[in-house]
């Protein structure tokens, strides 16, 4: 089964607003990253959080982390048009440091 | 640098076919994946090479994939014969070592199997 789950699956907004993603896991990790995937594309890595960091800032991205709950959110800020992709949250375990565990994603639609 | 390069971008065939799925890392990137993506299962790893030694081949599905990396340069992942389940988005990646977890993808390859 897959080490992250993500919600929402999909949402929409509009071009300006902010856009906010979670993302929770199972296991207990080195790490978490988050990804993005434009429409027949490869993913792309946008960010990378320690697990003994809370908050990362990237740009326009806001990547925070809570391993007490197991959880992680991406916010992108005044979103654009652009933006819209799908969104992966992908973790490596413990006990194996090369393998990556990816979520579900979310399916973000930023209307222009 | 290119990026990685995988080839072909799409392929069609039908079921009992060989299909074979080529894949060039970025250069120096010493680590490199094979995964599978699907709307069902989303994205699962198939098998990881570390400097071309295959060290994870538990997610290879069955007898009918291989993969091999002859080189640091070049890999391949094979499917004899294929089935139309397998139709899916095959994508490798690379990563620089073993301290540095970001992993660059591929375009991937649309595989369709009738």
């Amino acid at each position: 089964s897959q080490q992250g789950e993500e919600d929402p699956q999909a949402l929409s907004i509009q071009e300006g607003e902010n856009a906010t993603m979670n993302c929770s896991y199972k296991t207990s990790i080195n790490n978490l990253q988050w990804y993005r995937q434009n429409s027949g594309r490869g993913l792309v890595h946008l960010i990378l959080i320690r697990s003994n960091e809370r908050e990362k800032h990237s740009g326009r991205l806001r990547v925070t982390l809570d391993t007490s709950k197991k959880s992680s959110s991406l916010l992108i800020t005044a979103s654009r048009a652009a933006d819209t992709a799908s969104y992966f949250c992908a973790t490596d375990a413990r006990d194996s440091s090369y393998k990556l565990i990816f979520g579900s994603g979310t399916r973000l639609l930023v209307r222009p | 640098d290119a990026g990685v390069i995988q080839s072909p971008r799409h392929e069609v065939t039908e079921m009992g076919q060989e299909v074979t799925l080529r894949c060039k890392p970025i250069s120096g990137h010493n680590s490199l994946f094979w995964y599978r993506q699907t709307m069902m299962r989303g994205l699962e790893l198939l098998i990881y090479f570390n400097n071309n030694v295959p060290i994870d081949d538990s997610g290879m599905p069955e007898d009918r994939f291989s993969a091999k990396m002859p080189n640091a340069s070049f890999s391949t992942l094979k499917i004899q014969p294929s089935e139309p389940r397998d139709s899916a988005v095959y994508f490798c990646a690379g990563r620089a070592g073993q301290g540095n977890n970001e992993q660059f993808f591929g375009p991937g390859t649309r595989l369709t199997v009738l």
